[in-house]
């Protein structure tokens, strides 16, 4: 079944503890793309990549950093969360090779909360 | 920029009422436009799409048609049902495969 897994789904933890929130996709997508989803505010991207080794910054880049070492993986960093990352965040794919302007596959979601 | 605009939720109706919900966008070229919907606890998933003026995107009963003239891609259906209950989100991809979302409208059908 083609599918972006995310894991944790959950995660409790305290500030500045260092964490990985990790995303692999199974359909051989190039693209990959990081989001996180506040109410009233939408979802915002964070990091994206376009293919393995590229990465570039989103709309809200502060606080995380991505790799892309390998096609199907595309984890989240947080080196020393604060509570204002405190958020439900996505990973998304898609792939350029179907056309241009394919849609998003998205995950089932991750809430981190920062204590 | 490109941009998607949406109205605002939530937007409450009961069983079998007519639903529309607003969407506008500015963009460069000519993208091809999209609605998500997110159920309670889960990811976003592609509802429709259209990727030319005039296109009619169409699944589960909705619908949206692609207005290049108003640059917009309203959703509706017919007669909602509460298991349509959800957040949904217009968006766009222009260009390139890095997509524009709206801010994503809330959905609440009462029996």
């Amino acid at each position: 079944e083609a599918q972006v897994t995310q894991n944790p789904r959950y995660l409790i933890t305290v500030t500045g503890k260092k964490l990985t929130v990790t995303c692999s996709q199974n359909m051989n997508h190039e693209y990959m793309s990081w989001y996180r989803q506040d109410p009233g505010l939408g979802l915002r991207q964070i990091y994206y990549s376009m293919n393995v080794e590229v990465t570039d910054k989103g709309d809200v880049p502060e606080g995380y950093k991505v790799s892309r070492k390998e096609k199907r993986n595309f984890p989240l960093i947080l080196e020393s969360p604060s509570p204002n990352q405190t958020s439900l965040y996505f990973c998304a794919s898609s792939s350029p090779g179907q056309g241009v302007n394919q849609p998003q596959h998205f995950g089932d979601g991750t809430r981190l909360s920062i204590l | 920029g490109d941009s998607v605009t949406q109205m605002e939720g939530p937007v409450t109706l009961s069983e079998e009422a007519f639903l529309t919900i607003n969407c506008t966008y500015t963009a460069t070229g000519y993208p091809s436009l999209f609605w998500y919907v997110q159920y309670p606890g889960e990811g976003l998933q592609l509802l429709l799409k259209a990727t030319k003026a005039d296109d009619k995107g169409s699944n589960k009963g909705f619908e949206a048609t692609y207005r290049k003239e108003t640059t917009s891609f309203h959703l509706e259906k017919g007669s909602v049902q509460v298991s349509d209950s959800a957040v949904y989100f217009c968006a766009l991809s222009a260009g390139s495969y890095i997509p524009t979302f709206g801010r994503g409208t809330s959905l609440i059908v009462h029996p």
